[in-house]
């Protein structure tokens, strides 16, 4: 009950094009869900983050979209580049940041 | 501002061995998290502390231990390495008591022999 389960594993998308990454989870004490975004060699990078009571924030190219009941959510990366290029990771917390299996993104030119 | 900061970077051990790694947070933020991320098992909680106590520990044998001081500056030990324990250990520090807005340091990249 305490995992965030991640799709897909990874994802080859054309630069401009929308990525989409898919998070689900079960435990309803969640109340706080980031992403994070690593580039090899680096710490994850705190990307945009939602509580449940929104159904969508957005941060300039990158859109979270909340669905409570479905207990889903999902990063939305607008006019994806090649700079965009890294893994991703959803999370929640309750009493703790539980991560997603992560998201490898590949951004072609 | 300056990041959250890790001490060393890259650390080499023997099996048997006990290693402590250092983490210091950005400043003002006084919850510290600690987490091992390997390909294996991706990015799993270790144990969070919070004005020097420790709030909550993750799903890791006793060889895994922390500590923060008064500074906020946190370390962790790992005593009796086991080939296993190879894994980037990243430190993330938040300015509030709940932990929510995390933010990670480079990581120490652990490799045991």
């Amino acid at each position: 009950q305490q995992q965030v389960k991640q799709s897909p594993q990874s994802l080859i998308v054309q630069k401009g094009g929308i990525s989409i990454i898919n998070c689900a989870y079960e435990n309803t004490a969640f109340d706080y869900f980031p992403w994070y975004q690593q580039f090899p060699g680096k710490g994850p990078a705190l990307l945009i983050a939602i509580r449940p009571d929104v159904s969508e924030k957005k941060e300039g190219r990158f859109t979270i979209s909340f669905n409570k009941s479905a207990k889903q959510f999902s990063l939305h990366i607008m006019d994806s580049q090649p700079g965009d290029s890294a893994t991703y990771f959803c999370a929640a917390r309750s009493d703790k940041l539980i991560f997603g299996t992560g998201t490898r993104l590949q951004v072609f030119p | 501002k300056a990041g959250v900061t890790q001490t060393p970077r890259y650390l080499i051990k023997t099996r048997g061995q006990q290693v402590t790694l250092s983490c210091s947070p950005i400043s003002g933020h006084r919850s510290v998290s600690w987490y091992q991320q390997t390909p294996g098992q991706g990015l799993q909680f270790l144990f969070e502390y919070f004005s020097e106590t420790q709030r909550n520990k993750g799903n890791f044998p006793g060889r895994f231990s922390g500590r923060q001081f008064s500074n906020s500056r946190s370390e962790m030990n790992v005593s009796t390495l086991e080939l296993g324990d190879s894994a980037l250990y990243l430190c993330a520090s938040s300015y509030d008591r709940a932990g929510y807005e995390q933010y990670f340091g480079p990581g120490t990249r652990l490799t045991v022999t």
